[in-house]
């Protein structure tokens, strides 16, 4: 039972263009939501994070949106740049991190 | 500041084989986490601990074992490999859990069982 889905195993975007990565979850008890990104043979790094009582939080290029009414959670890169290129995972939080399966964007030149 | 290491990077162990994966980090940090990385499945977490000589059953944790003896290790033991047991290894840390916590993860440990 998958509590937090990443329903994308991959996407690819033109350099200069969004990235829209999508997370679901089915936890209402979920109040805190995060992003991490993770390059081959590295650890998993965080990106960025949105608390449950707020719908938009922004970081540079990055934007995460939050629906809770739909359990739906987004990330926006803008521009995308091939230094993007990596997993991204979306993870929730009741007290311990539940993970998506990961979604790797890759950002052609 | 190191942050959080792990050794081994790499191990090749036969079935029926014990190991121990040592993590490490230097940032004080109260809670630390054992998860394992496969193909299509995210990252589950095997073991957490939430303070020195503390720990807790995570998702997946048959078949491992834990220890914190001390507030900035934190072992994860296999007693007798099994080929399902194929993974990269992550260690975590974090200050605090829940709500505005974040996690600060390591490089990772390529385990392979034949």
């Amino acid at each position: 039972d998958q509590q937090v889905k990443q329903n994308s195993p991959s996407l690819s975007v033109q350099e200069g263009r969004i990235s829209i990565l999508n997370c679901d979850y089915t936890n209402s008890m979920f109040d805190y939501f995060l992003w991490y990104k993770k390059y081959p043979a590295e650890g998993p790094t965080f990106l960025i994070s949105i608390s449950s009582i707020k719908d938009k939080n922004e970081d540079g290029r990055f934007t995460v949106f939050l629906n809770k009414s739909a359990k739906h959670l987004s990330l926006h890169i803008v521009p995308s740049q091939p230094g993007d290129s990596a997993v991204y995972f979306c993870a929730a939080s009741a007290g311990k991190l539940i993970f998506g399966q990961g979604t790797e964007l890759s950002v052609k030149p | 500041n190191a942050g959080v290491t792990q050794t081994p990077k790499f191990r090749v162990l036969k079935t029926g084989q014990s190991m121990t994966l040592l993590c490490a980090q230097d940032m004080n940090h109260e809670y630390m986490y054992w998860y394992r990385q496969d193909p299509g499945m995210g990252l589950r977490l095997i073991h957490y601990s939430v303070g020195e000589g503390t720990t807790a059953k995570g998702e997946v944790p048959d078949g491992y074992n834990v220890s914190r003896l001390k507030k900035q290790n934190f072992l994860l033991g296999l007693e007798s490999a099994a080929p399902s047991q194929t993974s990269v290894y992550f260690c975590a840390s974090s200050y605090s859990a829940g709500h505005g916590s974040t996690e600060y993860f390591g490089p990772g440990t390529r385990l392979t069982v034949l």
